[in-house]
Formats: C-alpha cells, structure tokens, sequence
C-alpha cells in the first residue's frame, strides 16, 4: 500500500533563505505524486504534481520538486523564501489502486522569518 | 468553472443539532472527497465517491456521519446529532479521472459544535 511520510512537521527559515520541505513515498508502483498548500483559512491549493513526465517539476510561486526513484522521495523546494510562503504544505500520493484517492502526509507547516 | 462551493463557511451549532454540509463539484469530476482537518488527527478522509456512488466511507468516524451524492453536481455531508467532538474544517474536493490528475478544494466549511 502507498504511504507518505513527510519529515519536520516545522520547518522555519529566514526570508531570503533555501526553502526545503522533505517528503517521501512508498509505492508498489510508479506513483503520481503532488505538493499542495494551504494559506491560512483556506482550503488546499495544488503546487505541482509529477506524472511520470519530466523529473524535475516546476510550479507555482517559484517552487519545484524533484522526484527521485532511487530515493523515493519527491522533496520540494525554493531558492528563496519569502514572506508569504509562510503555510501548511502536504505531499499526497495518488493511490495506484482503481479507487484513485489521495494518500496525505501529515503536512509541514513552513515558518518564514524576517 | 467556479471551482469546488462549499456552504456554509462558517456554521455554529448546539451538541445534538443535526448539520448539513453542502458541496457543489466541479462540473465534470467524476470522483467526490470529503475530508476532515483538526489539529489533533491532520487531514482525514471520510468519505469518497465516484460517479455519485459511495466507493469507501471507512472514514466516516461514527455512525451519526452520513454522506449522499443524489447527483453529479451536489452531495451533502449529515452529522446527527453534532457534538463537540465534531468541531473540525470539513473540505470537500473534486478530482477528474485519471491517475495523474489533481484534487481541487474547496474553500471548507468550519463547525463548531458548542
């Protein structure tokens, strides 16, 4: 069965600084894998997903993740932090199964200093 | 598309009302999620639906959890009676066909039962 774990529920970095949140996989089979974020008071919002295209993706807000299969990780990443990027982030994993459900990590929340 | 509509935002209520949580999906999703986030227990799945058919409610924590999709662009989410165990953000989201392919949130509705 596939899981999620995602390592450091808190993450704080200066502003400016290199955004590192990590996650790994478990899965029997090649798996499709997704960042969301969630501001406060609001729901998730997709960052980036890998489909099995490129290894290395790039989403929004400056952010990008690249998937490792050796590793089984699929860690996201910012060159520089700002500010606003202060949220929760989760990594999911789509279930291979025919249900097709998203399996969560329990989330990171990412504080940003001044 | 105006995205994944949850009523109400917001919802106050007594231990032992009976409450309704509404979503609307995004036109053309064939799969329906209703999760569950509390600081203590993160983001929990209750109940998920694929062409308005219940597929896994494992999730649902009690019997007073109900949950129906009597169309594709509607589905309700019951607690009778509340209490205020069930305090929580419940989103609902939709998600296309197909492995690789996103779920969007909705914006959550907050319970609180008092």
């Amino acid at each position: 069965a596939q899981s999620v774990t995602q390592l450091g529920s808190h993450v704080s970095v200066s502003e400016g600084a290199l955004v590192l949140l990590r996650c790994n996989y478990s899965s029997s089979v090649p798996p499709y894998l997704f960042w969301y974020v969630q501001y406060p008071n609001q729901g998730l919002q997709l960052l980036l997903k890998y489909t099995s295209a490129a290894t290395l993706v790039k989403g929004i807000n400056g952010f990008e993740a690249e998937f490792k299969k050796s590793e089984t990780s699929f860690h996201l990443t910012k060159p520089s932090a700002h500010m606003s990027d202060a949220a929760e982030y989760f990594c999911a994993v789509s279930d291979a199964g025919n249900n097709r459900k998203l399996i969560w990590g329990l989330g990171t929340s990412l504080a940003v200093n001044p | 598309d105006a995205g994944v509509i949850q009523s109400p935002r917001h919802e106050v209520t007594e231990m032992g009302q009976e409450v309704t949580l509404r979503c609307k999906p995004i036109s053309g999703h064939d799969y329906l999620f209703w999760y569950r986030q509390t600081m203590m227990r993160g983001l929990e799945l209750l109940i998920y639906f694929n062409n308005n058919v219940p597929i896994d409610d494992s999730g649902m924590p009690e019997d007073r959890f109900s949950a129906k999709m009597p169309n594709a662009s509607f589905s309700t989410l019951k607690i009778q009676p509340s209490e205020p165990r069930d305090s929580a953000v419940y989103f609902c989201a939709s998600r296309a066909a197909g492995g690789g392919t996103e779920a969007f949130f909705g914006q959550g509705t907050r319970l609180t039962v008092v």
